[in-house]
């Protein structure tokens, strides 16, 4: 049961040009969401997040947005540039068992084309 | 700051044989977790310590997989006897209190796994 899905395993972008990555999650007790970036041979290392009382949330050249009603969420990533090549996944949190748990994407892999 | 510490960084063994994993979280953060990511997959939460204590370990495989957090500050992952499937990605991360809904969960660099 994957509660937590990225449909595109891959996105190659050219670089100055905009990144979309998306994630789709299923249960509605979700109320964080976090993106992270992962580099080869390293841990994933927090990028941003978004509560659920928000609906965008900005830093930088990152932008979180989240659309609720459609259960969606989605990393941009404007300018794209070639260091941004990475592995991203999306997680969701929310209490299940009565603890806070984090609910990984399988990752997108995002390749900027310099 | 002195990030998540693992050794070792990779490991080849055998099925059936003992492996153990190390972790040294953030200094001062309360909770640390154990993930596995098998390739092509996300990590998923394998068991959570609060201090010492023993949060989640609903996804932990206890007929093979033990950990321990000794004086809530190290952490130890073993797997006896490994098979197969558990080759992958081993990460451990931590958070300041593991609490809260935005606490923030920091990476190390993971133990890679390849059982023969």
């Amino acid at each position: 049961d994957q509660q937590v899905k990225q449909n595109s395993p891959s996105l190659s972008v050219q670089e100055g040009r905009i990144s979309i990555l998306n994630c789709d999650y299923t249960n509605s007790m979700f109320d964080y969401f976090l993106w992270y970036k992962k580099y080869p041979a390293e841990g994933p290392t927090f990028l941003i997040s978004i509560s659920s009382i928000k609906d965008k949330n900005e830093d930088g050249r990152f932008t979180v947005f989240l659309n609720k009603s459609a259960k969606h969420l989605s990393l941009h990533i404007v300018p794209s540039q070639p260091g941004d090549s990475a592995v991203y996944f999306c997680a969701a949190s929310g209490i299940t068992s009565g603890t806070y748990k984090y609910i990984f994407g399988t990752g997108t892999r995002l390749k900027v084309l310099a | 700051e002195a990030g998540v510490a693992q050794s070792p960084r990779y490991k080849i063994i055998e099925k059936r044989q003992s492996v153990a994993f190390w972790c040294n979280p953030i200094s001062g953060h309360a909770t640390l977790y154990w993930y596995q990511q098998i390739l092509g997959q996300g990590p998923k939460l394998l068991i959570q310590f609060q201090n010492n204590g023993v949060v989640d370990d609903s996804q932990l495989p206890k007929d093979r997989f033990s950990a321990e957090r000794l004086k809530g500050v190290d952490s130890t992952l073993k797997i006896q006897p490994a098979k197969l499937e558990d080759s992958a990605v081993y990460l451990c991360a931590s958070s300041s209190s593991g609490t809260g809904w935005t606490d923030t969960q920091y990476f190390g660099p993971g133990t890679r796994l390849t059982v023969l």
